[in-house]
């Protein structure tokens, strides 16, 4: 059975500030997603990471994929409260079936 | 990009009764949707992949005679709570498989709330 884990589960960072959020899986698959949900909304795709190797970039955020590790990152460079929201990887699954990671819950303070 | 609409986005019902979701790919024929809930400060759970023209499969622990799907045409999803509890209370969120190009589109969410 396919499990995603993600680390940190929570996250508080100085705005100006780089981390990087950690995303884990356990078995091979072909996809990994990273999404973004804000308080009481629906998700936000933010990345699809089809290959090993692949990395995508948009704004202050930049995502990697290790197949090799089952081992995705989501860097985030130069913090603004703007990007506080929960981070979610997900992973595709048989039948189509995509299972999410416990979220990451980010928090930028000044 | 391709819209998945959810109806109702807010419902609230006394325990007992039953409540449908709708689920609607907008742009583009979805022959497979899937059912996720998601508890406050909780990931999404994934509840049952709902095909169309045939039974929906669903996730181990799901009561399938509790949480009804239907999934009549290749744009439409339903998902109906019967005879909802106070812990059915949470936010219902459905997807959309698009096969071409591949990629699954998310449903803005339905809160619902068993009084």
């Amino acid at each position: 059975e396919l499990k995603v884990e993600q680390n940190p589960l929570f996250l508080s960072m100085q705005e100006g500030k780089n981390y990087t959020i950690y995303c884990n899986y356990s078995t091979t698959s072909d996809r990994l997603y990273w999404y973004r949900q804000d308080p009481g909304k629906s998700l936000e795709s933010l990345f699809v990471l089809l290959s090993n190797g692949a990395v995508k970039q948009e704004g202050r955020l930049m995502a990697s994929l290790d197949t090799k590790a089952r081992l995705s990152t989501l860097h985030i460079t130069a913090a603004v409260h703007d990007l506080s929201a929960t981070y979610f990887c997900a992973v595709d699954a048989s039948y189509d079936k995509v299972i999410f990671g416990p979220g990451t819950s980010l928090s930028v303070i000044p | 990009g391709a819209v998945v609409s959810q109806h109702p986005s807010r419902v609230i019902c006394k325990s007992g009764t039953s409540v449908k979701i709708e689920c609607r790919s907008l742009d583009f024929q979805a022959t497979t949707m899937f059912w996720y809930r998601q508890f406050p400060k909780q990931s999404l759970m994934l509840m049952a992949t709902s095909n169309e023209g045939s039974k929906a499969t669903y996730e181990q622990g799901v009561e399938k005679d509790k949480f009804l799907i239907n999934h009549a045409s290749l744009t439409l999803s339903t998902l109906t709570v019967t005879s909802a509890h106070p812990e059915d209370s949470s936010f219902y969120i459905c997807s959309a498989l698009d096969r071409r190009p591949y990629e699954q589109y998310f449903g803005p969410g339905t809160r619902l709330t068993v009084t």
